[in-house]
């Protein structure tokens, strides 16, 4: 089946500092990548959506110069979360949509989270 | 418009007796709809999904829903609970859009397996 990886796993940062994740499609390609965040025991929350080669469409409430979504290849997408302050702690995820097969289906990655000292 | 409800924020049931875990869904249009299984610290894993074909679905690990229109429901069934079926549960709908599909979560429902 498709595999989605996202680099880091896990990551702590001081407050102020920049974060940068990746999220790759591994063995598909993917015009359309999506990024969500999960805070402790709640559901997952839409951030944006990132379509290869224009800018991500944000959802209403997400700050776009905070978090800054690049998807320059079909198999990359990276969210940058700058000038973090902890209460940008939380799960992040990221999905991949494979251009070739079911247009409802997506596949995700296995999650970076970030904590924010 | 598109929701889900997800009726149980917990569910607790002894290994080898059923599983239910409840969805409801509201959606303007045809939905698609999906489970998604989330082990502590692991990513995502599609369960099942439904598309507008088979009422009743066939997952994996022994799971299977029904698509109900009449009730707008999609609960989660399992016969025989695993100890490995312990984790979160999520219920989703989705709407396809032009850009692609947007998917929105339910709020998810904790499976507790006891022996």
């Amino acid at each position: 089946g498709a595999v989605v990886s996202q680099h880091p796993s896990w990551v702590i940062c001081k407050s102020g500092t920049s974060v940068k994740i990746e999220c790759r499609s591994l063995d598909f390609q993917a015009t359309t990548m999506f990024w969500y965040r999960q805070f402790p025991k709640q559901s997952l929350m839409l951030m944006a959506t990132s379509n290869e080669g224009s800018k991500a469409t944000y959802e209403q409430g997400v700050e776009k110069d905070k978090f800054l979504i690049n998807h320059a290849s079909l198999t990359l997408s990276t969210l940058t979360v700058t000038s973090a302050h902890p209460e940008d702690s939380s799960f992040y995820i990221c999905s991949a949509r494979d251009f070739r097969g079911d247009s409802n289906e997506q596949f995700f990655g296995p999650g970076t989270r970030l904590t924010v000292l | 418009a598109q929701s889900v409800t997800q009726l149980d924020s917990h569910v607790s049931v002894s290994e080898g007796t059923p599983v239910l875990l409840r969805c409801n869904y509201s959606s303007s249009y045809s939905p698609s709809l999906f489970w998604y299984v989330q082990h502590p610290n692991k990513g995502l894993q599609l369960l099942l999904k439904y598309t507008s074909a088979a009422t009743l679905v066939k997952g994996i690990n022994g799971f299977e829903a029904e698509f109900k229109k009449s009730e707008t429901s999609f609960h989660l069934t399992k016969p025989s609970a695993h100890m490995s079926d312990a984790a979160e549960y999520f219920c989703v709908v989705s709407l396809f859009t032009g850009g692609g599909n947007k998917l929105t979560f339910g709020t998810g429902t904790q499976l507790k397996v006891e022996l």
